[in-house]
């Protein structure tokens, strides 16, 4: 139990469906991440939430909407994806503080396929 | 732009044995962190580095920061099957908010 929970674990979805993943921490971080992670390939930084705000869109494409209700809590809607998007989506959170040195804690992951 | 290499890529060794992975950088970082991952799950945090010499032990793990905090690396001793996984390490600068991610040592520990 790493404080990171993500839901589903996996998901196989058509290209033309809308489907959201979804993150909830309990450590009380103040930022959270999602990165893409493909076969053979390093872990991609996709969108960062630091107190809710959006920070961060590493030029992301439109398919993907993130939404950050509170800073507990991470989504990842999806629509009218590819099948080259398929992947293990993973949530992150840490503590940023100024001065201070974080660390991040990742969820188990989503593994989506698309079809 | 700030990129973490680690190296090697690959790695085999038979259970029992002692192996080093690396990860290098040409930035300086406030701190450093080591991760394993295993298949289908996120990565798993094993340690993080902040001064520049540190040297930290986690059990068989001996991980070490660079002097100039621009390089660590990571030793196992005695090697386990257990010990098979993706190891990766990320950076965070001064400057930035985001942490940086090498791409990864797979090591495969044999019977």
């Amino acid at each position: 139990e790493t404080g990171v929970t993500q839901t589903p674990r996996h998901l196989v979805m058509g290209m033309t469906n809308k489907k959201s993943l979804k993150c909830e921490q309990h450590l009380g971080h103040n930022a959270m991440y999602w990165y893409k992670q493909s076969a053979k390939k390093p872990l991609e930084l996709m969108f960062v939430y630091n107190f809710k705000e959006q920070t961060e869109n590493n030029s992301v494409p439109s398919r993907f909407s993130p939404e950050c209700p509170n800073s507990s809590h991470l989504f990842l809607h999806l629509h009218t994806l590819q099948p080259e998007d398929s992947a293990l989506y993973l949530c992150a959170s840490s503590q940023v503080e100024a001065g201070g040195f974080a660390e991040a804690f990742f969820g188990q992951g989503t593994r989506l396929t698309v079809v | 732009t700030q990129l973490l290499e680690q190296s090697p890529q690959f790695l085999s060794i038979q259970e029992g044995e002692n192996l080093t992975v690396y990860c290098n950088s040409s930035s300086v970082f406030s701190s450093l962190q080591w991760y394993r991952q295993e298949p289908g799950e996120g990565p798993v945090l094993l340690v993080t580095v902040v001064t520049g010499g540190e040297v930290k032990k986690l059990k068989r793990l001996t991980f070490q920061f660079g002097d100039a905090r621009k390089d660590s690396s990571l030793h196992i001793t005695a090697a386990q099957t257990g010990d098979t996984g993706l190891y990766l390490c990320a950076g965070k600068s001064n400057y930035g908010q985001n942490f940086v991610f090498g791409p990864g040592t797979r090591l495969s520990v044999l019977p």
